[in-house]
């Protein structure tokens, strides 16, 4: 039992380069959920989906997409990376709506 | 959603008890009160959670006042991987599952 993994674990992107944030978990929860953490920063959320088919935008969307491939997977893309996204994202899941798990993040950088 | 105020940082000795406290004065009737933490770099990690009445589990308890405006989390003999920042969330049915983190409490626990 896994739990929620996250690939990549770093990645360094140039201004203008496209990548997704992969997310899974095995715990068949059906809310899935994207945030960035910024240094000395708490999390905010990016994008969240109640379930499967569904995705709604969190208190910062701009310049991400999102995919719920399938209840086990949540990805996260950036068509046009900057620099100002530059953070450490974190993945998660829940059943209970309060209850979330979270993976071990993937560390971005935008030069 | 309520708003919580939490102090920036604390300290504890090791072995003894670590009471972090949390006032959310603005707390409505459907709201849970939740706390997370984060061991640095890692993924927030889920504590413990509660409504109204006290609760206890095999991390930490959880005192809410009777009028609800605050809470405090125990972490009953705390040791040095207790080291973290300890966040302090209240959420109801209308956000569902929506987690809005703040700055949270640096908890730092010396030998």
């Amino acid at each position: 039992n896994a739990g929620v993994t996250q690939t990549p674990k770093f990645q360094v992107l140039k201004t203008g380069q496209s990548m997704t944030l992969q997310c899974a978990q095995d715990m068949n929860h059906n809310s899935m959920y994207w945030y960035r953490q910024d240094p000395g920063m708490g999390l905010r959320l990016i994008y969240y989906s109640a379930s499967e088919g569904t995705t709604d935008k969190g208190e910062v969307p701009n310049g991400y997409n999102v995919s719920r491939l399938n209840k086990r997977e949540f990805s996260l893309r950036l068509e046009s990376a900057a620099p100002s996204q530059t953070s450490v994202y974190f993945c998660a899941s829940s059943e209970t709506w309060g209850e979330q798990y979270f993976g071990p993040g993937t560390r971005l950088t935008v030069t | 959603d309520a708003k919580t105020t939490q102090p920036t940082s604390m300290d504890c000795a090791e072995g003894r008890a670590a009471n972090l406290p949390c006032n959310h004065s603005t707390i409505s009737g459907n709201e849970y009160v939740y706390w997370y933490r984060q061991i640095h770099s890692q993924g927030p990690q889920y504590i413990i959670h509660g409504l109204k009445n006290n609760e206890t589990n095999e991390m930490a308890s959880l005192i809410i006042t009777e009028d609800r405006k605050s809470s405090t989390l125990i972490l009953p003999h705390a040791t040095l991987r207790d080291t973290a920042v300890y966040y302090c969330i209240v959420i109801g049915g209308s956000t569902l599952g929506r987690l809005y983190f703040g700055r949270g409490t640096q908890l730092t626990v010396w030998p």
